[in-house]
């Protein structure tokens, strides 16, 4: 069973800090990662999207791979009120481009 | 630009009620999909498209059924519907193998 592991929260972070999430899956054959964001009651939308090691900076977000550690992780960086949602991690599981799912981490970010 | 359409956005059905999901995207995009979301679980596939007239089972395919129409419609039929069935489904397209997802805006389903 391939798996993709989130710590499902909540986090609370003070506004203006960072956030910081992290993602584990067990493919070692996943090639595509992304980090969609969703708010209570509406559909997910794509944050960032990471296919390398390294990091991937896009504004206040960046995305970090690591294959061999099998490990993804996102950072928001001056956390706004806005940002409070849940965040999906996605990974592909096979050379098509299906994806898995995390189950989400809960943002809170606090005034 | 509409994007990922997706009728209707609730609906409460007996158990061993049928019905079907409609999805219509206007992107041009080949592959589709149908999740569904419970709490704690995150998205699960149930079904998806490659491509017009090809279809194949995802991770929850039981109770289902799917009809890829053409390349702009993707429907989910529940032929009996039973409570472990209630959940939000999402529709989702893709551009191109390994790139992102384009979601509708979900149904909520409720089977009492």
């Amino acid at each position: 069973q391939k798996e993709v592991e989130q710590n499902s929260g909540p986090l609370s972070v003070p506004e203006g800090a960072i956030a910081s999430l992290n993602c584990t899956y067990s493919d070692r054959g996943s090639q595509s990662f992304f980090w969609y964001r969703q708010y209570s009651g509406k559909s997910p939308e794509l944050i960032m999207s990471i296919y390398s090691n390294g990091d991937k900076e896009d504004g206040r977000f960046t995305a970090q791979l690591n294959k061999a550690s099998q490990y993804v992780s996102l950072l928001i960086r001056d956390s706004q009120p806005s940002d409070s949602a849940t965040y999906l991690c996605a990974v592909s599981v096979d050379s098509w481009g299906k994806f898995q799912f995390g189950a989400g981490t809960q943002v809170v970010v606090t005034p | 630009n509409a994007g990922v359409t997706q009728t209707p956005k609730f609906q409460v059905l007996k158990t061993g009620q049928s019905m079907t999901l409609q999805c219509a995207q206007d992107m041009n995009h080949n592959s589709m999909y149908w999740y569904r979301q419970d709490p704690g679980m995150g998205l699960r596939l149930i079904y998806y498209s490659a491509s017009e007239g090809t279809t194949d089972k995802g991770e929850v395919p039981n109770g289902y059924n799917v009809s890829r129409l053409n390349k702009r419609e993707f429907s989910l039929r529940l032929e009996s519907a039973a409570p472990s069935q209630t959940s939000v489904y999402f529709c989702a397209s893709q551009t191109g193998e390994n790139e992102k997802l384009f979601f509708g805006s979900g149904t909520q389903l409720s089977v009492l």
